[in-house]
């Protein structure tokens, strides 16, 4: 089974660069996140969709922008990148919206320079 | 927002020995209380989950005590192994339906 598939990897970004993370997941879940980790920081949520077709914008969600394009796919972009955004981005779904367990990806390393 | 403090933030433990992690919380409205465990590389995945109306919740080596009323919650980690060294993230739901997780621990369990 491969729950909670992200792309790519690893990503390194020039400012003012754009570029999208993508994330698919075979699980039929409804929910679908995507966060943020930084040293010291913990996990910060950028933006999650409750279902398809919806999306809200989570702690911080500055500079960035999400597609729910269907039930398994929901991805990230980052339309004008600023070293403030270099991360590990981790992707989340869950069957329904944060009373249950979330399944992570193995994240999504970038470095903007 | 919710506010969601995790002490502390590294633990050295011997293997054998127990290990305690705490988290506090603000939102008196919370009633989920999962704990994550994240090895090298890899994303957080679930290790146990407490919800409100319970107090404590055990599976077997893990256990997870809350108090409510303190708004307070606790992971214990007992017999612990070097496979345990991990990072370790509590969560907590706020009355707006998001989980809002801790600043995560660092657990080293030396053999």
């Amino acid at each position: 089974n491969a729950g909670v598939t992200q792309t790519p990897k690893f990503q390194v970004l020039k400012t003012g660069q754009s570029m999208t993370l993508q994330c698919a997941q075979d699980m039929n879940h409804n929910s679908m996140y995507w966060y943020r980790q930084d040293p010291g920081m913990g996990l910060r949520l950028i933006y999650y969709s409750a279902s398809e077709g919806t999306t809200d914008k989570g702690e911080v969600p500055n500079g960035y922008n999400v597609s729910r394009l269907n039930k398994r796919e929901f991805s990230l972009r980052l339309e004008s990148a600023a070293p403030s955004q270099t991360s590990v981005y981790f992707c989340a779904s869950s069957t329904q919206l944060n009373t249950g367990e979330l399944f992570f990806g193995e994240g999504s390393r970038l470095t903007v320079l | 927002g919710e506010n969601v403090e995790q002490h502390p933030s590294t633990l050295s433990v011997q293997e054998g020995d127990s290990a305690v992690i705490k988290c506090t919380y603000s939102d008196s409205a919370s009633n989920y209380f999962p704990w994550y465990k994240q090895e090298l590389g890899k994303g957080p995945q679930l290790i146990i989950d407490i919800r409100s109306n319970v107090g404590e919740k055990k599976d077997q080596r893990i256990a997870v005590t809350l108090n409510k009323t303190a708004k307070h919650f606790s992971l214990h980690i007992t017999e612990t192994q070097p496979e345990d060294s991990a990072v370790y993230f509590c969560a907590v739901n706020t009355g707006f339906q998001k989980l809002v997780f801790g600043t995560g621990t660092r657990l080293l369990v030396s053999p």
